[in-house]
Order: structure tokens, then C-alpha cells, then sequence
């Protein structure tokens, strides 16, 4: 079956401690996505890359990192230096093409840092 | 800037009562694309629609349907014929255009809380 997986679906880290979130795709997508979302808010776009090798800052990226070395993966580092990190963290892939396209979404990770 | 508005922020309906989930957007550009997903209790997110800016036509599937009205930037969702299974957040979400090859951001609506009850 196709699909995006994110592991884990919970994570608890302390305070100071930097965490690394896994997205990987087998839909064969070029772009890959990573949004945050808060209680009783919409999603908010970390970064996004749409080749390897390449990713673009989306509206929140300030502590977060990303590398993308293969097409089907798209890791999340939340960074110390983020100031409120506890979120439900979803990874999205589309194909990139004339348009926009739906983007399709994994089951995201449940991110806790006390 | 893009922005999408999502009014309702929770509605409560009885099963097999009709439900309409308004959205707004703005934006400057004449050609974008609208969307609309389901986040169940699991908190996947869920495609439902995407729709071009050039084309108004309503869609129906099924139960769903969607009402495009560019002269009022509207792209409203109703669930017919509700069920406890549609108890869901629903999101809008606007795509500006981009050079072709680009990958697309998705802004979004803070998105409305649909409980169907039995």
C-alpha cells in the first residue's frame, strides 16, 4: 500500500533536548511537507522541499531543521532553540506539476517536551 | 497574503440532518486552488476536494457536495443526509498558483468541528 508513515505517533522529550521526527513516502511524490498544528488551529508550514537536496522555509521554520538526502524521506529536527515545541507535528507529500495538486498526509507525530 | 476564514468553529447536528460548512477565502491572485479535508479523531488528515479557480461549477459525491462562488469567495461544503461517522475537524485550504514545477504551500482555515450526534 502507498501511503506516508511517521514514526513515532508519540513522543516525549525534556526541555533542551533536540528531537528528530521521521517522514517517509513511498507515493514516488517529488514534494515533501511539514506542518505543525496547535490546539484548535489550522496548520502552520514548517518547510517544504519539492526536489532532493533542496527545501524552502515555510511560515514558522525559526528552531525547526530539515535535510532531504532521498525523495521518500523528509526528517523533522525540533530544535532547542524552538520555544514552544509541544504540537501534533503531520508530514505531507503532492506530485509537482501544472497546478496545484492535493498534498496527502501522514498520520502525524504527538510531539510533548516538558 | 492568502488567508482563509472558517467562522464556524464547532457545530453540533442529529444524524440525518443536512450540514453546511462555510469557508472564505482571500486572495490577490486569478487563479488558486480550494481544498477541503477531514481530520477524524485519528488526526490524519484526509482529501476531500481540490478546485481550480476557473472552474465554478458545484460538485456532488454522494452524501458531499461543494458551492464555488468566486463573486463572493466562497467555497462552502454540505454534508447531506449527515451520520456519526462525519463527526470530524473539516479544513478549507487555499494554493496560489506557481511556476510550473513548483511545489504549492497550502494556507489554511483554522477549520470547523463537526459533531454529528445518534
Amino acid at each position: 500500500d502507498g501511503g506516508i508513515t511517521q514514526s513515532p505517533k508519540y513522543l516525549f522529550r525534556k526541555e533542551g533536548q533536540n528531537v528528530t521526527l521521521s517522514c517517509e513516502q513511498n507515493l514516488n511524490h517529488d514534494a515533501m511537507y511539514w506542518y505543525r498544528q496547535d490546539p484548535g488551529q489550522g496548520l502552520r508550514l514548517i518547510y517544504y522541499s519539492q526536489i532532493v537536496n533542496d527545501f524552502q522555509k515555510g511560515d514558522i521554520a525559526e528552531g525547526y531543521s530539515v535535510s532531504r538526502e532521498k525523495k521518500e524521506s523528509f526528517p523533522l529536527t525540533v530544535t532547542s532553540a524552538q520555544k514552544n515545541p509541544t504540537a501534533f507535528y503531520l508530514c505531507a507529500s503532492s506530485i509537482v506539476g501544472d497546478g496545484s495538486y492535493e498534498q496527502y498526509f501522514g498520520p502525524g507525530t504527538r510531539l510533548t517536551v516538558t | 497574503a492568502q488567508k482563509v476564514t472558517q467562522a464556524q468553529t464547532e457545530i453540533s447536528v442529529v444524524e440525518k440532518e443536512d450540514v453546511t460548512l462555510d469557508c472564505v477565502y482571500e486572495t490577490r491572485d486569478t487563479t488558486y486552488y480550494l481544498f477541503w479535508y477531514k481530520q477524524p479523531p485519528s488526526g490524519e488528515l484526509v482529501f476531500l476536494i481540490r478546485r481550480n479557480s476557473f472552474d465554478e461549477q458545484n460538485e456532488i459525491s454522494g452524501r458531499y457536495s461543494w458551492n464555488f462562488q468566486k463573486s463572493t469567495s466562497s467555497f462552502n461544503f454540505t454534508i447531506t443526509a449527515s451520520q456519526v461517522v462525519d463527526s470530524a475537524v473539516y479544513f478549507c485550504a487555499l494554493s496560489e498558483d506557481a511556476s510550473s514545477g513548483s511545489a504549492r504551500q497550502l494556507t489554511f482555515g483554522s477549520g470547523t468541528q463537526l459533531t454529528v450526534l445518534p
